[in-house]
C-alpha cells in the first residue's frame, strides 16, 4: 500500500529553527509537496520537490531523497505565526496525491 | 478575490437526509477536487474532475456523488447522510489535472446526527 509518515506534533521556540521530516512508500513519484494548514483553515502550498537536494523559499527549505522516500521541511528563524499543522503530499504514479496525516508544530515564546 | 467560494461554512444534519455542497472557483482552472479531512488521517480524495463534463472517483467515493456541467462549480452531493460522513470537506481547483498545486476552499463543516 502507499504510505505518508510525518511526525504527529513537534514544538519548538520561537527564533529557532526546526526540521519536519516525511518518509514515504508510494506507487511510483511525480514530486513531493509541503502544504500549510493553520488550524480552522484550507492548506495553502509551501514547496514542491522533483529533483533530490534542497529548494529554498525564503524561510523555508525543502529537502528530497528519491532514493530514501525521504523529505524534510526546515523552518528558519520562527515566528508565533508558523504555528500550524505542516502536510507532507506525493504524487504517485497516476499523479494522485497521497497526503500524510500533517504535524502540528506549537511555537513557544 | 480571486479563489474558491464553499458553502455551508458549516452544517448539522439528521443522518438519511440529502445534502449538497457547494463549490465555486473564478480562477478558470480545469482540475477540480474534493476531499475530507479526519482526525489523524491525511486529506483523502473522494471524486475529481479533470475538466468540465467529466468526473472521477477518488480514494473514499462511496455515498457521494458529484458533477460537473461547467468549469467554475463543483457541487458534492451526499443522497443519504450517515454519521461517518461526519467531517471537514474541502474542495480543491489546480491549473492542471497532472499538478500538485492545489488551491483549497476554506473548508465545509459538516455534522451528522
Amino acid at each position: 500500500g502507499q504510505n505518508i509518515d510525518q511526525p504527529t506534533e513537534m514544538t519548538a521556540t520561537e527564533g529557532a529553527i526546526v526540521q519536519i521530516n516525511c518518509t514515504y512508500q508510494t506507487s511510483g513519484f511525480n514530486g513531493l509537496f509541503w502544504y500549510q494548514q493553520h488550524a480552522g483553515e484550507a492548506p495553502t502550498f509551501l514547496s514542491y520537490n522533483v529533483l533530490d537536494g534542497l529548494e529554498e523559499k525564503g524561510r523555508f527549505s525543502s529537502f528530497l531523497s528519491r532514493s530514501k522516500g525521504y523529505s524534510y521541511l526546515l523552518l528558519k528563524e520562527l515566528q508565533m505565526k508558523d504555528s500550524a499543522s505542516y502536510l507532507c503530499a506525493v504524487s504517485d504514479s497516476n499523479y494522485q496525491l497521497i497526503w500524510g496525516a500533517g504535524t502540528k508544530l506549537i511555537i513557544k515564546p | 478575490i480571486a479563489g474558491i467560494t464553499q458553502a455551508p461554512t458549516s452544517q448539522i444534519l439528521a443522518a438519511g437526509r440529502r445534502m449538497t455542497l457547494r463549490c465555486t472557483q473564478d480562477m478558470r482552472h480545469n482540475a477540480m477536487y474534493w476531499y475530507r479531512q479526519d482526525l489523524g488521517l491525511g486529506l483523502r480524495l473522494i471524486h475529481y474532475s479533470n475538466t468540465a463534463g467529466t468526473t472521477g472517483k477518488g480514494e473514499v467515493p462511496d455515498g457521494y456523488s458529484v458533477s460537473r456541467a461547467n468549469t467554475d462549480d463543483f457541487p458534492l452531493t451526499l443522497a443519504s447522510a450517515v454519521p461517518s460522513q461526519t467531517s471537514v470537506y474541502f474542495c480543491a481547483s489546480s491549473h492542471g489535472e497532472n499538478t500538485g498545486e492545489l488551491f483549497f476552499g476554506e473548508g465545509s463543516r459538516l455534522t451528522v446526527l
